[in-house]
């Protein structure tokens, strides 16, 4: 069974960081390409990045809000996909997802971002 | 600045029709976006119900079918179940990045 558990969300002041953690089992993670996407408190989904397999080139692309300001990268030794937050602002503030080529989710993490 | 835009909500009757929409700005939507739709319920993660325009996944019910018509993608749900009832979103691939649509609250009532 697909397993994905987000950690790593909490409150951070804005200007912060902070480092969200992806934990993946019930496949072989190596191959897949994963994203990373967030939702608002009371608003729609927004796509956050994606990371492609080692053996797809390993690169990343970000969303426009957050480019320059997040990364995502993947440990596949440990199975877990990350998203480093840096420069974090109030609009920043969401329930953080991580996914497995669309079809498997995880609960999310949340992070608020508030002084 | 790409957007794509969803009816904001929808009321259908139980076991009746209701089609959703996903609109890009500028330009139409094709097959080369590779539209897939998700279902989300409150407090829950989305929940993938077609990908690359009208293929299912193997949870998918058969009530539910993708199309692109009239330079839009389409989602519409045959015969509605009350547990139909959620918010529903379009992903769009835009060529190294994807945009959701704004969603579609649809009601059973």
């Amino acid at each position: 069974e697909v397993q994905l558990v987000e950690s790593g969300g909490g409150l951070v002041k804005p200007g912060g960081s902070l480092r969200l953690s992806c934990a993946a089992s019930g496949f072989t993670f190596t191959n897949v390409w994963m994203s990373w996407v967030r939702q608002a408190p009371g608003k729609g989904l927004e796509w956050v990045g994606r990371i492609k397999s080692k053996i797809d080139g390993g690169t990343t692309d970000h969303a426009a809000p957050v480019k320059g300001r997040f990364t995502i990268s993947r440990d596949d030794s440990k199975n877990t996909l990350y998203l480093q937050m840096n420069s974090l602002k109030n609009e920043d503030t969401a329930v953080y997802y991580c996914t497995k080529g669309w079809e498997s989710w995880g609960q999310g993490t949340l992070v608020t971002v508030s002084s | 600045q790409t957007v794509v835009t969803q009816e904001p909500s929808l009321t259908v009757s139980p076991g009746g029709t209701v089609t959703l929409t996903c609109a890009s700005s500028p330009g139409a939507v094709s097959s080369g976006h590779y539209p897939y739709w998700f279902q989300q319920k409150p407090g829950q993660p989305p929940r993938a119900l077609i990908y690359s325009t009208s293929n299912k996944y193997s949870w998918t019910p058969a009530r539910f079918s993708g199309s692109l018509l009239g330079g839009k993608a389409v989602l519409t749900l045959s015969g509605v179940q009350p547990e139909d009832e959620a918010e529903y979103y379009c992903l769009l691939y835009y060529g190294g990045a994807y945009v959701f649509g704004t969603g579609t609250k649809v009601t059973v009532l």
